[in-house]
């Protein structure tokens, strides 16, 4: 099946201790990005990927890291956590760029206290 | 810089009722118009999309024109269902002729259609 798959689904962490969200694609997908959905905010983007070894920062990158090692992975690092990160994460993929349909995530919900 | 306003947080029609969920762009580029839908629980999906000035997206009955003179993708409905009831983002993807990955979303918009 055709997913994209995001682990864990749920986690609850304390300020500043490191933790990595993990996101997966079996679609062969060149595209992949990273969304937080806060209420009353929307979804905005934090980092996206055009193709392996190619990221880019989207409207809310700060506190976060990414990597593109291989075309299927791409994990979201939060180096020392903090409350106002605590949020709705979703990763999506496309074939190629937006002109292409992205496929999200189930989402992780991320508390950080 | 790029930004996207949803007016309203919340729209209440009747099943039957048409539909406007308005949407204002703002951008130096050329954009490519978006709107996304998500039902509870789950992920955001493309519902319809507009490439370039003047293309009309169109899926399950709602439509969205890309206005540049007025800057704007209003999406339409002539009839909603209580089925249509979920949240709808427009979103903008600034340079859209070079298919780049930056995406802005607006605010959402919180359809619920009474029965």
């Amino acid at each position: 099946e055709a997913q994209v798959t995001q682990n864990p689904r749920y986690l609850i962490t304390v300020t500043g201790k490191k933790l990595t969200v993990t996101c997966s694609q079996n679609m062969n997908h060149e595209y992949m990005s990273w969304y937080r959905q806060d209420p009353g905010l929307g979804l905005r983007q934090i980092y996206y990927s055009m193709n392996v070894e190619v990221t880019d920062k989207g409207d809310v990158p700060e506190g976060y890291k990414v990597s593109r090692k291989e075309k299927r992975n791409f994990p979201l690092i939060l180096e020392s956590p903090s409350p106002n990160q605590t949020s709705l994460y979703f990763c999506a993929s496309s074939f190629r760029g937006l002109s292409y349909e992205q496929y999200f995530g189930p989402g992780t919900r991320l508390t950080v206290t | 810089g790029d930004s996207v306003v949803q007016t309203e947080g919340q729209v209440l029609p009747s099943e039957g009722d048409s539909l406007i969920v308005n949407c204002s762009y703002e951008t130096t580029q050329y954009p490519s118009l978006f709107w996304y839908v998500q039902y509870p629980g789950e992920g955001p999906q493309l519902h319809l999309k507009a490439m370039k000035a003047n293309d009309k997206g169109r899926n399950k009955g709602f439509e969205a024109m890309y206005r540049k003179e007025t800057t704007s993708f209003h999406l339409e409905k002539d009839s909603v269902q209580e089925s249509d009831s979920a949240v709808y983002f427009c979103a903008l993807s600034p340079d859209g002729s070079s298919n780049t990955g930056k995406l802005i979303f607006g605010q959402g918009t919180t359809l619920q259609v009474k029965p």
